[in-house]
């Protein structure tokens, strides 16, 4: 069955420090992956989306990477800073009109 | 900005109560999703709707039901309530022509 792995340990860095959260699926093949930004008791918000023929995708401080290949998604955060501390998703989406399937996210802490 | 709202942000209600959670965006977007977020389980696709009066279940319907009757309005319905619906209850909405899904801030919901 389709599964998509998220590190559940919470990932624990220092202000300024680069944050790298990784995105492992299996019995999948998306036409792109999507990361989301979910703070406590609210909604998830969209970030960034990555196509399957795309490598890497930058935005401000955010970049994510795809290698189909690995079956892996990195999404990275640099320079972060405690307003980063939150819960982020990944999502991947089929081919042709789909549904997302969503990941059990990351907890960041990024400590001043 | 779409705004998708939600009608209640907490909801405590009984054992085999009929139950009405409400989804109002207002971008005029064709697809809508009820998910439940639960601790470990993460989130997880209920129900989704293609356009007015069109639905279709997702992962985990069983004890759902829903209404799309304008365009803008979904309802998750349970129809009796029980423990293990317990939750935390987003709704999304997406552009048929886009692939951004926009949440609401989500109702959590306590069954007693």
């Amino acid at each position: 069955s389709q599964k998509i792995e998220q590190n559940s340990e919470a990932l624990n860095i220092q202000e300024g420090k680069t944050a790298t959260l990784t995105c492992n699926y299996t019995n999948y093949s998306p036409a792109y992956l999507q990361w989301y930004r979910q703070d406590p008791g609210r909604g998830p918000v969209f970030l960034l989306l990555i196509r399957e023929n795309e490598k890497e995708k930058r935005k401000e401080r955010l970049k994510v990477t795809f290698d189909t290949t690995l079956k892996q998604s990195l999404f990275h955060i640099t320079a972060s800073q405690p307003a980063d501390s939150a819960t982020y998703l990944c999502a991947l989406a089929g081919w042709g009109y789909s549904t997302l399937t969503f990941g059990k996210g990351t907890m960041l802490l990024v400590s001043p | 900005d779409v705004k998708v709202t939600q009608s209640s942000r907490y909801l405590v209600k009984r054992t085999g109560e009929k139950v009405f959670l409400e989804c109002v965006q207002d971008m005029d977007h064709e697809n809508m999703f009820w998910y439940r977020q639960d601790p470990g389980l993460g989130l997880r696709l209920i129900y989704f709707s293609y356009d007015v009066k069109m639905k279709e279940k997702g992962d985990i319907p069983e004890g759902y039901s829903v209404s799309r009757e304008k365009k803008e309005r979904f309802s998750l319905i349970l129809e009796s309530a029980s423990t293990n619906q317990t939750s935390m209850y987003l709704c999304a909405s997406v552009s048929g022509l886009q692939e951004t899904q926009y949440f609401g801030p989500g109702t959590r919901l306590l069954v007693l």
